[in-house]
């Protein structure tokens, strides 16, 4: 079965600029959450998506927006570029079968803003 | 957001060595998690922990549960070079089969042959 993928791997952008990206679950999986790791601040919690509904989000502003789609794969969006969204964006999917036992990483992708 | 407190942020110890690591939180979690991350992936889950006062093992690491429901340990004994790599701990409240985790800044693990 393959993993979680997330595309790009790699990004660069200057600040005011806005940035898409996505993740495809493991196949069967509906829940899709996003994380974002700093050096600073660690791994926080984003926004959760189940079957295309936003279940639960984190404490980011509202330039961070994600969307789900039917076939559950996932992107989020991030408007106006700030030098401090530089970080690795995770995702993670679930079959929402169990606990968070099921909940698997993708490897991320490194968002740059220059 | 909020953070677990993990500790230490960093070990460096002989292969060989037993390592103790953990997570210690001002509020309750109904389930505790492990994760190892190393170089250019994500996490992985090394351990599942959903009972206060629960012990599990997964090889050499065992984990547990704080009778408290407010903190958590991981032990890894007679460390290999292949445990390299950083160490989070994260706990999730109960809550319609959410999924969302509250994570450590995590332990950064070096092993020195």
């Amino acid at each position: 079965k393959a993993g979680v993928t997330q595309t790009p791997r790699y990004l660069i952008k200057t600040r005011g600029q806005q940035v898409t990206l996505s993740c495809s679950p493991i196949s069967g999986h509906r829940s899709v959450s996003w994380y974002q790791q700093t050096p600073g601040q660690g791994l926080q919690f984003l926004f959760e998506y189940f079957s295309e509904t936003q279940r639960n989000k984190g404490n980011f502003p509202g330039r961070f927006s994600g969307r789900q789609f039917s076939n559950s794969r996932s992107e989020m969006n991030v408007s106006t570029l700030e030098l401090g969204d530089s970080a690795l964006y995770l995702c993670a999917s679930s079959s929402l079968s169990g606990g968070p036992d099921t909940q698997y990483f993708g490897p991320g992708t490194r968002l740059t803003v220059l | 957001g909020q953070q677990l407190n993990q500790s230490p942020q960093s070990m460096f110890i002989q292969e060989g060595e037993d390592v103790s690591m953990n997570c210690t939180s001002s509020s309750i979690f109904n389930t505790w998690l492990w994760y190892k991350q190393e170089p250019g992936e994500g996490p992985v889950l090394l351990i599942a922990l959903y009972k206060a006062g629960e012990l599990t093992s997964n090889g050499r690491l065992t984990a547990q549960f704080g009778i408290t429901r407010k903190d958590s340990f991981l032990n890894i004994s007679a460390s290999i070079p292949s445990d390299v790599g950083i160490y989070f701990c994260a706990g999730q409240r109960s809550g319609a089969g959410s999924y969302q985790l509250t994570f450590g800044k995590g332990t950064k693990l070096s092993v020195i042959p």
